[in-house]
């Protein structure tokens, strides 16, 4: 079985300041773990990924992700937030035998101007 | 999101009426899902097609009923829904052949209320 958890139901910072979101997961075999986000009356939007490699992934809008195998992480971090990455922040795991998501329940971000 | 487009994007119905979710992917994708997003809960997979043919069926009740004629179109068809059936409903898509390295493209969703 596979999962994932999202300690965090909201997260608040200034414009300007570092955000992070956290993930944790649960996986059987490797994972596969990616970072959508949903802006208001939209759908998910993929942000990026981490398959294998560098633990260090970075992806769209100056978000990037740690992967932490012994502390089965997966934190999205961005070094300056904007007033405009205030969303929803979902985090999914996949099994490496498996094409199934198992999403977070989400994490909301507000930053504040 | 003009990559996977779904119509209608809101939806109100009472429960003794029938309609239609659609779905379109316009990336040449070849498995399609349905999603259910409730508030403050993960999302639910619903169903999943690849190369048009059901390959998941998430203990969904009958009253939802899947239909995908080809890779590019998906529908989901409502009857007789009950108000906890209210939610979003989200369609995505992903190419499969890519291995299992691939990503799921999701669209803007329909936002259902059963009155």
């Amino acid at each position: 079985a596979q999962s994932v958890a999202q300690p965090e139901d909201q997260v608040n910072v200034a414009e300007g300041n570092p955000l992070t979101v956290k993930c944790t997961y649960s996986v059987s075999g490797n994972p596969y773990l990616f970072w959508y986000v949903q802006y208001p009356n939209r759908g998910l939007q993929f942000l990026l990924k981490y398959i294998t490699g560098d633990n260090l992934v970075k992806g769209s809008y100056g978000f990037e992700a740690e992967f932490n195998k012994s502390q089965t992480s997966f934190h999205l971090k961005k070094p300056s937030a904007l007033v405009s990455d205030s969303a929803l922040y979902f985090c999914a795991v996949r099994d490496e035998s498996d094409y199934k998501l198992s999403f977070g329940a989400g994490t909301t971000v507000t930053v504040r101007a | 999101e003009t990559g996977v487009t779904q119509t209608p994007r809101h939806l109100v119905m009472g429960m003794t009426n029938k309609k239609s979710l659609k779905c379109e992917q316009h990336l040449g994708h070849n498995a399609m899902y349905w999603y259910k997003q409730s508030a403050k809960k993960p999302l639910e997979l619903m169903f999943v097609y690849n190369f048009k043919e059901q390959t998941e069926n998430n203990s969904v009740p009958s009253r939802f009923s899947p239909e995908c004629p080809n890779s590019s179109h998906l529908f989901l068809h409502l009857h007789t829904l009950q108000p906890e059936d209210s939610a979003l409903y989200l369609c995505a898509s992903s190419q499969r052949t890519s291995g299992l390295q691939e990503t799921q493209y999701f669209g803007p969703g329909t936002r259902l209320l059963v009155l």
